[in-house]
């Protein structure tokens, strides 16, 4: 079963536009990271999140963390066509090794 | 360029058979990862390995094994193989197995049975 689960399953924008995609989780976890997928092209790490962090920047990127809440979100500004992709948040549970549990992702398009 | 390969990069065989995934982790990594990512079932956690010796088993089939070599290559055998396996496979590698590593994901092996 997913331990993550990304909201909404699809996104559609204007470039110029901001994105929000929210994930949620079901267990405690050590860290949570979101990765970029290009179509069948392989994962592109984007930005980790620890338990203890509640937000994190990276350029464009903004990601928040609520572990009461169990729920992170990513947030990119501007968008630009080249981030249409599908996003991915993936949970590293505490079990002492880094198995990340992914979701099963957002589909973002991005229009010029 | 994440740094991970992986081939074959596509692959097309026929049910019953047996296949091998190859990876070459980045240089100066320690784990390497297989995922598997499919249209119904996402992306699933296979194995993983560090340093030689397998640290963690997810969903993998009992008809599909994995190993790492001294050399830190590894290499994902599928046998008796179904076309519910068909899917894409994924090598990723980390420096260590404490948690908080970031992963990198080589671009996938394509894998069809027919």
């Amino acid at each position: 079963s997913q331990q993550g689960e990304e909201d909404p399953q699809a996104l559609s924008i204007q470039e110029g536009e901001n994105a929000t995609m929210n994930c949620s989780y079901k267990t405690s976890i050590n860290n949570l990271q979101w990765y970029r997928q290009n179509s069948g092209r392989g994962l592109v790490h984007l930005i980790l999140i620890r338990s203890n962090e509640r937000e994190k920047h990276s350029g464009r990127l903004r990601v928040t963390l609520d572990t009461s809440k169990k729920s992170s979100s990513l947030l990119i500004t501007a968008s630009r066509a080249a981030d249409t992709a599908s996003y991915f948040c993936a949970t590293d549970l505490p079990s002492g090794y880094s198995t990340l549990t992914f979701g099963k992702g957002t589909m973002l398009l991005v229009s010029p | 360029d994440s740094g991970v390969t992986q081939t074959p990069k596509h692959l097309i065989t026929a049910t019953g058979q047996r296949v091998t995934l190859r990876c070459s982790p980045r240089s100066g990594d320690l784990s390497v990862y297989w995922y598997q990512q499919s249209l119904d079932q996402g992306l699933q956690f296979l194995i993983q390995y560090y340093n030689g010796e397998e640290r963690a088993k997810g969903n993998i089939l009992e008809r599909f094994s994995a190993q790492q070599f001294p050399d830190l290559h590894s290499e994902l055998n599928l046998s008796s193989l179904e076309l519910g396996d068909s899917a894409l496979y994924f090598c990723a590698s980390s420096l260590g197995t404490v948690s908080g590593n970031t992963i990198y994901f080589g671009e996938g092996s394509w894998l069809t049975v027919v």
